[in-house]
């Protein structure tokens, strides 16, 4: 069974510009949650979807978003980005809802770096 | 502010002997406890997982032990193999109150190098 796959894997933006950032989950998991992974700030969890919905969400701004479409694949998209906003982005998937109670399957990562 | 706490960012341990991480947290209010390692160049991986209802949970080799009195918990693995040096990360959920969302909140993680 393939993996989490997330597309592309690096990325070089400049400060203003926007980013949409690919995640596709494992085959049959319905839940995708998104993670910030920085030196200073460690992981963060940003958001978390489920059959299209967005179920949870932490503590980033508004010009953090994401989306789930109906064959689970999800996208996050910063705008107007920041040089902080340069982080390792991570994705990861879970067969149900109240994926953050389960074990949680993650992908290898976007390494965004914001210029 | 810092909700979960992973105080020592490295340890090194012998292959064989126990390698104990630990986490301390401050919210009160998280309800369930879990470990995930990383290596290099690749997504976290699930561990283990804890209920704060519990004080232990065991999987094979790895344990974690949750003092909620002292808001303190910690994994222990035995014996430690050259393989487990990873980064290891300690992650607390917060519940869903009214309104609100679930959140996880990770610590910074302690690298662990196992030496043959």
């Amino acid at each position: 069974k393939a993996g989490v796959t997330q597309t592309p894997r690096y990325l070089i933006k400049t400060r203003g510009q926007q980013v949409t950032l690919s995640c596709s989950p494992i085959s049959g998991h319905r839940s995708v949650s998104w993670y910030q992974q920085t030196p200073g700030q460690g992981l963060q969890f940003l958001f978390e979807y489920f059959s299209e919905t967005q179920r949870n969400k932490g503590n980033f701004p508004g010009r953090f978003s994401g989306r789930q479409f109906s064959n689970s694949r999800s996208e996050m998209n910063v705008s107007t980005l920041e040089l902080g906003d340069s982080a390792l982005y991570l994705c990861a998937s879970s067969p149900s809802a109240g994926s953050l109670y389960n074990e949680q399957f993650f992908g290898p990562g976007t390494r965004l770096t914001v210029l | 502010d810092q909700q979960v706490k992973q105080n020592s960012p490295s340890l090194s341990v012998q292959e064989g002997r126990i390698s104990i991480l630990n986490c301390d947290y401050t919210n009160s209010m998280f309800d369930y406890f879990l470990w995930y390692k990383k290596y290099p160049a690749e997504g976290p991986t699930f561990l283990i997982s804890i209920s704060s209802i519990k004080d232990k949970n065991e999987d094979g080799r790895f344990t974690v032990f949750l003092n909620k009195s002292a808001k303190h918990l910690s994994l222990h693995i035995v014996p430690s193999q050259p393989g487990d040096s990873a980064v290891y990360f300690c992650a607390a959920i917060l519940p869903r109150t009214q309104g609100g969302s679930e959140k996880l909140v990770f610590g910074k993680g302690t690298k662990l190098t196992v030496n043959p």
